[in-house]
């Protein structure tokens, strides 16, 4: 059974990175096409995809955060991380990680999501 | 970006009743190479993350109750739950996957 977790800080202050990491257990990265996304749910409001990156090093960003966001995977590790930069209130989110079918891309597996902060 | 527009925003329907959720996308999504639609529906319950339901429109994911069925093709889509269980209380999503970025409607909260 696939599991991901995501780990990093949960307060950021205004215009830092925000920096976060998926864990990926019970299957290995590299065994086939995935797609690795994350996505964000601001507090009581609905879901915004962020990006996502293939095994085969190739990523998608959403046009609204294009500039500022990087994605990128560690296939050695079995993780993928997300690098948001110059961040502000807005940024305030669940982030969630999730992996994507080699078929359709839809997110099959999610991590349960970690809560974070953007305030001086 | 293809805006997705599920109706309505809430909706409370009795036990054992039908459930149906709409969603508009404001362009086609229906793949020609394949001839499905890459439309996807997601539930999350409180405090959990989304779990996806359906795909092509209308194909249940695996360990997913029947009562649950998709339809639709091009840009209008339905959600039913055929008779509604209180375990199915929950936010409803769809979602495009024919072009990035990768868009969800607003969500459709059901209660009983």
């Amino acid at each position: 059974q696939v599991q991901l977790q995501e780990s990093g800080p949960g307060l950021v202050k205004p215009s830092q990175t925000l920096s976060l990491t998926c864990t990926v257990s019970g299957g290995s990265m590299s065994s086939n096409n995935y797609y690795w996304n994350w996505i964000r749910q601001p507090a009581g409001k609905g879901l915004e995809w962020i990006g996502r990156m293939s095994t085969s090093g190739s990523t998608n960003y959403n046009p609204s955060l294009k500039s500022r966001v990087t994605i990128s995977v560690d296939t050695s590790k079995n993780q993928f991380s997300l690098n948001l930069s110059s961040v502000a209130a807005a940024d305030t989110a669940l982030y969630y990680c999730a992996r994507g079918t080699p078929t359709t891309g839809l997110t099959d597996y999610w991590g349960q999501g970690t809560l974070v902060t953007v305030s001086s | 970006d293809i805006v997705m527009t599920q109706s309505p925003d809430s909706l409370a329907v009795s036990l054992g009743e039908r459930a149906t959720i709409n969603c508009k996308s404001s362009q086609s999504v229906l793949n020609s190479s394949n001839n499905n639609n890459n439309l996807g529906w997601y539930q999350q319950k409180p405090g959990q993350p989304p779990k996806l339901l359906i795909y092509w429109a209308s194909i249940r994911e695996s360990g997913v109750p029947d009562r649950f069925s998709g339809s639709g093709s091009g840009t209008d889509f339905t959600l039913t739950i055929s008779s509604l269980q209180a375990e199915d209380v929950a936010v409803y999503y769809c979602q495009q996957y024919y072009t990035t970025p990768h868009t969800f409607g607003q969500g459709t909260n059901l209660e009983i």
